[in-house]
């Protein structure tokens, strides 16, 4: 069925450092979704790629989706300890279904 | 507009005890999802609603756990008896048309200790 990993598992970096997480998958996705989840919060929808080599922008957040739709991958530039929680990838299956990877947790030292 | 809203926020009970927990979905959207997440874990799957009908229920342990979306709209999940591994937090999350892909919106989940 359909799987998406993701890495790093954690990332520590010092606040005004770019961060980047990785979701891959060994089956083509018809689209990706992402998620931020806070501390101790819920799972909070960012965005959405559904076209091949897709790229997206939410002020510091980049997006993109992979040319194959195997791959995709979110940037954070110039991170800010707001930024702070877990990022997950989840594909949502052509029959529906939404699965989530395991998510990188990101911590920012100020 | 509301959110999706879960009851209770957290619950304790010892183990072999029965647990009811409760989604009400955002209006009008016709999926709903139940999801378990354990700690540093990303959420995983038991079972998705379109409206009424339990689309897919493969990754829910049957044996225990049980499901229901009455009319379309609110939903219950149970577990009887409960196993100390059951712990964890139980999300709902509902999205407009989930077999479209649309973005799902998760409530605050209810965060389950068997002891």
């Amino acid at each position: 069925g359909q799987q998406v990993m993701q890495i790093p598992q954690y990332q520590h970096v010092q606040e005004g450092e770019d961060f980047t997480t990785y979701c891959n998958s060994s089956t083509t996705l018809s689209n990706i979704q992402w998620y931020k989840q806070r501390p101790g919060g819920h799972p909070v929808f960012l965005i959405q790629l559904v076209k091949s080599g897709e790229v997206k922008k939410q002020k510091r957040l980049t997006f993109q989706f992979g040319e194959a739709k195997k791959n995709s991958s979110l940037h954070i530039t110039a991170t800010q300890t707001t930024d702070v929680g877990t990022y997950f990838c989840a594909s949502g299956g052509s029959q529906g279904n939404l699965i989530f990877g395991k998510g990188t947790k990101l911590s920012v030292k100020p | 507009e509301a959110g999706v809203v879960q009851s209770p926020r957290y619950k304790i009970i010892e183990k072999k005890q029965p647990v009811a927990f409760w989604c009400n979905p955002i209006s009008g959207h016709n999926t709903l999802y139940w999801y378990r997440q354990n700690l540093g874990q990303g959420p995983e799957l038991l079972i998705r609603y379109e409206n009424e009908e339990a689309v897919d229920d493969s990754q829910l342990p049957k044996d225990r756990f049980s499901a229901e979306r009455l009319k379309g709209v609110d939903s219950t999940l149970k577990i009887q008896p409960a196993e100390l591994g059951d712990s964890a937090v139980y999300l709902c999350a509902s999205s407009l048309h989930g077999s479209l892909n649309t973005e799902a919106f998760f409530g605050q989940g209810t965060r389950l200790t068997v002891v």
